[in-house]
């Protein structure tokens, strides 16, 4: 059973415009969420993170917002820039059975048409 | 650039072959984790290591094993390649426990099994 989703494979924004990109999860035990960004050809890097006892995280042109009672985040990217086409991952890390990893969301492939 | 790095790049191998995919850190973090990508299904764990010799599976294990006799060095192999083994393999590597400041991860390794 998936404990991240990201429900929305794809996106596309014009740019200049926000994006929103959404990932929900299911297990409570989660500390840290995480946000990935990956080009083609190229391994996923690190773009924002946000704990557990916040709401918000803010960094240059990328937010993320936490919503505890909803067990949702999402990732706000204003403006929109045509380098920001990638896929981003959604992640989530916690003490969920003993241990902590990474545990990713399926994707969320955005577009910024110029 | 950032010290990780996975060989090979790209593989192509038969079914039924053993095959061994390198990842090499030159960071000295305690943690090595090694993920594969496939459409629709984002990073998934396969092992992952919290220091020499102390290695533990993930979420896809089967027809996996990995060592760890250096810290800089965490292979995976594959003892009898499958066609569903076909994947992007990467490697990430933490300092932390919790990686809630995220993994880096290596660039890739694109295996083919025929």
């Amino acid at each position: 059973d998936q404990q991240v989703k990201q429900n929305s494979p794809s996106l596309s924004v014009q740019e200049g415009r926000i994006s929103i990109l959404n990932c929900d999860y299911t297990n409570s035990m989660f500390d840290y969420f995480l946000w990935y960004k990956k080009y083609p050809a190229e391994g996923p890097t690190f773009l924002i993170s946000i704990s557990s006892i916040k709401d918000k995280n803010e960094d240059g042109r990328f937010t993320v917002f936490l919503n505890k009672s909803a067990k949702h985040l999402s990732l706000h990217i204003v403006p929109s820039q045509p380098g920001d086409s990638a896929v981003y991952f959604c992640a989530a890390s916690g003490n969920t059975d003993s241990s902590y990893k990474l545990i990713f969301g399926s994707g969320t492939r955005l577009l910024v048409r110029p | 650039d950032a010290g990780i790095t996975q060989s090979p790049r790209h593989k192509v191998t038969e079914t039924g072959t053993p095959v061994t995919l390198r990842c090499h850190q030159t960071e000295n973090h305690r943690y090595m984790y090694w993920y594969r990508q496939d459409p629709g299904h984002g990073l998934r764990l396969i092992h992952y290591s919290y220091g020499v010799k102390d290695t533990d599976k993930g979420e896809v294990s089967d027809g996996y094993s990995v060592s760890r006799s250096k810290t800089e060095d965490f292979l995976l192999t594959l003892e009898s390649a499958t066609s569903s083994q076909t994947s992007v393999y990467f490697c990430a590597i933490s300092d932390t426990r919790e990686g809630a400041y995220g993994y880096t991860f290596g660039s890739g390794t694109r295996l083919t099994v025929v």
